[in-house]
């Protein structure tokens, strides 16, 4: 029942380079989460935003940021890429869903490899 | 800090076994509990959740009840079927309303035979 679209699903970057990945949410979902997912590794939590402000971090450093806009799209840029920030980033929207409030519906996520 | 504890795996069963999958879990306050499931090539999908002691979710035949004496969260099925393959990840939060960051365990594979 995902609502949550993610964009690219795959891409290859070389390290020092900069990224951004996309996410856009079902209407009314105003909070968003982005999580690092290492491979065999359950989902790190990088940070939440909250009506265009971050609220709520990981531990991750600042060069990993975001930015929400007003049509429930949302962006996930890191600077300086290392070699171990290959992994699955997941977005994540907070919503009604069948199983109550604030839930958490994730996307597909976008695949990082850093050369 | 929170921290999630699950069994080691992968799992492999027969179509129509029992499943269990075991979830231990950390946390200074009381925590919501959730079962997600990850299918090849899709999402995480919430499972089932549960938000106090005692309580139990359900959803697809699978169950997992909250025993906070024990702090678990484990994850049973009566009888699994081929589509149950996947990877099942138990997870906690903390917090409530618009914060709800998640804290997961490393996931644990099924796979299910016919």
């Amino acid at each position: 029942e995902t609502g949550v679209t993610q964009s690219p699903t795959h891409l290859i970057k070389t390290r020092g380079q900069q990224v951004t990945l996309r996410c856009s949410s079902q209407s009314g979902h105003n909070t968003v989460s982005w999580y690092q997912q290492a491979l065999g590794q359950g989902p790190q939590f990088i940070f939440q935003y909250y009506r265009e402000e971050e609220n709520g971090r990981g531990n991750f450093p600042p060069r990993f940021s975001g930015l929400q806009f007003p049509n429930y799209s949302f962006e996930l840029n890191v600077n300086a890429l290392e070699l171990d920030d290959s992994d699955l980033y997941l977005c994540a929207s907070s919503g009604i869903t069948r199983f109550g409030a604030n839930v958490l519906t994730f996307g597909a996520g976008s695949r990082l490899t850093v050369l | 800090g929170d921290s999630v504890t699950q069994m080691e795996g992968p799992v492999t069963l027969s179509e129509e076994a029992f499943l269990t999958i075991n979830c231990t879990y950390t946390a200074t306050g009381y925590p919501s509990l959730f079962w997600y499931v990850q299918y090849p090539g899709e999402g995480l999908q919430l499972l089932l959740k549960a938000t106090k002691a005692d309580d139990k979710g359900s959803n697809k035949g699978f169950e997992a009840t909250y025993r906070k004496e024990t702090t678990s969260f484990h994850l049973e099925k009566g009888s699994v079927q081929v589509s149950d393959s996947a990877v099942y990840f138990c997870a906690l939060s903390e917090e409530s309303g618009a914060n709800s960051k998640l804290t997961f365990g490393k996931g644990i594979t099924l796979s299910v035979r016919p």
